[in-house]
């Protein structure tokens, strides 16, 4: 039964920094993996998605890494600012079907 | 602009009731989903459809019921059966088993 598991569950930098958080799921073959991000009270926006051919996404600030034999993602966000600050969620589409299966995310503050 | 729309924003209800909560995309996506999510849990599968007309359970299904008769609509009714109805619910959007797109979601209250 694939599982996904995301450490920290929070995390507080000061602005800046670079911070790289973390996304394991159990089972290797996975369709593909999402980040998302969610501010409080608020829906979640689709960050990157990095298909199970790929070995990383950029956008902007954010770079999302893949590496399917260990079953890690990573997550990258370079020089962070206040506006970072929300939770982050991965998920991964695996089997054959849509499910994703979700982590419980990890809760990030940037502190100015 | 393009994306997914969900209403209302806040809803309570009453013991005993039903309630149906809105979501709507104008993405022209296949698939649509609904999610639930409470504190401290991850997000949970409640339905989801891939074309007209045909919807799946999810892993939460029990007390909810949805339909999709149109493409751009996917209403979730919350049936008394819902024992703890209680939440933040969420629709998405999605092309086949690509990106899920999510709307701003609707949070529900039992009073």
């Amino acid at each position: 039964k694939q599982e996904v598991t995301q450490i920290p569950a929070a995390l507080s930098v000061p602005e800046g920094e670079n911070l790289v958080l973390n996304c394991s799921f159990t089972d290797s073959a996975i369709y593909n993996l999402q980040w998302f991000r969610q501010d409080p009270g608020k829906g979640l926006t689709s960050l990157l998605l990095i298909q199970s051919s790929q070995r990383e996404q950029t956008s902007g600030r954010l770079n999302a890494s893949l590496d399917k034999s260990s079953g890690r993602s990573t997550l990258y966000i370079a020089a962070s600012q206040p506006g970072d600050s929300a939770t982050y969620l991965c998920a991964v589409n695996a089997g054959n079907n849509r499910k994703l299966i979700w982590g419980l995310g990890t809760s990030l503050a940037v502190n100015p | 602009d393009g994306g997914i729309t969900q209403s209302p924003k806040y809803l309570f209800r009453k013991e005993g009731q039903n309630v149906t909560l809105s979501c709507e995309q104008n993405l022209n996506h296949d698939a649509m989903y609904w999610y639930r999510q409470d504190p401290g849990q991850g997000l949970r599968l409640i339905y989801y459809s891939q074309i007209v007309n045909d919807f799946q359970k999810g892993d939460i299904a029990e007390g909810y019921s949805v339909s999709r008769e149109k493409k751009e609509s996917f209403p979730l009714t919350v049936t008394s059966a819902q024992k703890n109805p209680t939440a933040f619910y969420l629709c998405a959007s999605s092309i086949g088993r690509d990106a899920q797109f999510f709307g701003p979601g609707t949070r529900l209250t039992v009073l």
